[in-house]
């Protein structure tokens, strides 16, 4: 079955800590992104990629780092510079990053900050 | 001011309803339309995807978009308890994903 996968589901990091949330998808998508969603307010877009080892900021990209070392692969790390870090994270894929609209989203890692 | 404003309900309707989700927007540029469906702790998929004004229908779901009146509708016809999620709307002006503005949602029980 095609489809994105992250991990973990669930994630609790103390204050000072980085954590890298892990996203693999088996669509070959050429573009992977990294929301983040909070009550309240919309998907907003940390990073993305349109091929391998290219990776552009988003609207929030502060405090995040990614990697494209591999097509299937999109890692993010929340580093300790993120001052607000507990989240909802949400990867996703779609064929090209100029492609109509058309998002593949995993399920979704929670992070939580102790 | 957002540039996408949503209504985040909760909103609770009995089945069989005709349920109306709507989004507002200022940007007059954005010309692509999309909502997605969330069911809790998932990511969310795509439901139906307009450009420009017009209607567009699948099954129970209606879309509808206003550009005169900067303003999108989702219909849901018959609803159905498994209709229960948070609906999401997206726009864009050049329909590349990588543009996409998000609405925050509105929540959704279709009650049985």
């Amino acid at each position: 079955d095609g489809g994105i996968t992250q991990s973990p589901k669930y994630l609790f990091r103390k204050e000072g800590q980085n954590v890298t949330l892990s996203c693999e998808q088996n669509l070959n998508h050429d573009a992977m992104y990294w929301y983040r969603q909070d009550p309240g307010q919309g998907l907003r877009l940390i990073y993305y990629s349109q091929i391998v080892n290219d990776f552009q900021k988003g609207d929030i990209a502060e405090g995040y780092s990614v990697s494209r070392e591999k097509k299937e692969s999109f890692p993010l790390t929340v580093t300790s510079a993120q001052k607000n870090p507990t989240a909802f994270y949400l990867c996703a894929s779609s064929r090209t990053s100029a492609n109509t609209g058309e998002l593949f989203f995993g399920e979704g890692s929670r992070l939580t900050v102790l | 001011q957002k540039e996408v404003e949503q209504d985040p309900g909760p909103l609770s309707v009995p089945e069989g309803a005709i349920v109306s989700l709507n989004c507002t927007y200022s940007n007059s540029a954005f010309q692509y339309f999309m909502w997605y469906r969330q069911y809790s702790r998932k990511g969310p998929e795509l439901l139906m995807y307009t450009y420009s004004s017009g209607n567009k229908e699948d099954g129970r779901f209606t879309a509808q978009v206003d550009k005169s009146s900067k303003y999108i509708s989702l219909f849901i016809r018959d609803s159905q308890p498994s209709d229960s999620a948070t609906y999401l709307c997206a726009m864009s002006r050049s329909g590349s994903a990588r543009q996409l503005t998000f609405g925050s949602g509105t929540q959704l029980t279709v009650l049985p």
